[in-house]
């Protein structure tokens, strides 16, 4: 069965600093593996995926995460953190051409960013 | 375009009572999810579907029901509200490779 661990729950940076939010999963296959964002009081917004392809993936306010199959891991990183980017961060992971297939969240890192 | 929509966006239910959350897509999406949302779990997938008429549980469906007459529809019935189903609700949809769209939840408490 597919799963997914993030390792921290939560992260605390100064603006400036690197981010770097770990996500392994665990799937009998590759993959698909997602990075979800989520603010105070909203839903979950997607920040990038990774399908097939290029393993370096970049998505939105600068985030960007590689795909490591032989660590099986899927880290977010972002060169310098913003007081915006302060929020809880989802790793989530699905498996390719499966009939009912399911989309598995971890169990999120919250990031503070500090002046 | 709406996207995902959920309602009711609050609701306080009794101990027993039973309640229907919808959750519409615009999107012409086949996949769509109920997650749950409790502090420090992340989201625990309650019911999914892969297209109308065709549903399957997921981790977490005890206590709750769903169906998918249609492909824009996907209503979770909570027949005898506990306090353990005190949480935030989310529907999502996507297709396979790309990304899920959320609604904006609905909070739900049980007393």
């Amino acid at each position: 069965a597919q799963s997914v661990t993030q390792l921290g729950s939560h992260v605390s940076v100064s603006e400036g600093a690197l981010v770097l939010l770990r996500c392994n999963y665990s799937s009998s296959v590759p993959p698909y593996l997602f990075w979800y964002v989520q603010y105070p009081n909203q839903g979950l917004q997607l920040l990038l995926k990774y399908t097939t392809g290029a393993t370096l993936v970049k998505g939105i306010n600068g985030f960007e995460a590689e795909f490591k199959k032989s660590e099986t891991s899927f880290h977010l990183t972002k060169p310098s953190a913003h007081m915006s980017d302060a929020a809880e961060y989802f790793c989530a992971v699905s498996e390719q051409n499966q009939a009912g297939t399911a989309l598995i969240f971890g169990k999120g890192t919250t990031l503070s960013v500090s002046s | 375009n709406a996207g995902v929509t959920q309602t009711p966006k609050f609701r306080i239910l009794k101990i027993g009572q039973s309640m229907t959350l919808q959750c519409t897509q615009d999107m012409n999406h086949n996949y769509m999810y109920w997650y749950r949302q409790d502090p420090g779990m992340g989201l625990k997938l309650i019911y999914y579907s892969v297209g109308a008429g065709i549903t399957d549980k997921g981790e977490v469906p005890n206590g709750y029901n769903v169906s998918r007459s249609t492909t824009e529809d996907f209503p979770l019935r909570l027949e005898l509200a506990a306090p353990s189903q005190t949480s935030v609700y989310f529907c999502a949809s996507r297709e396979l490779s790309a990304g899920a769209f959320f609604g904006q939840g609905t909070r739900l408490t049980v007393v």
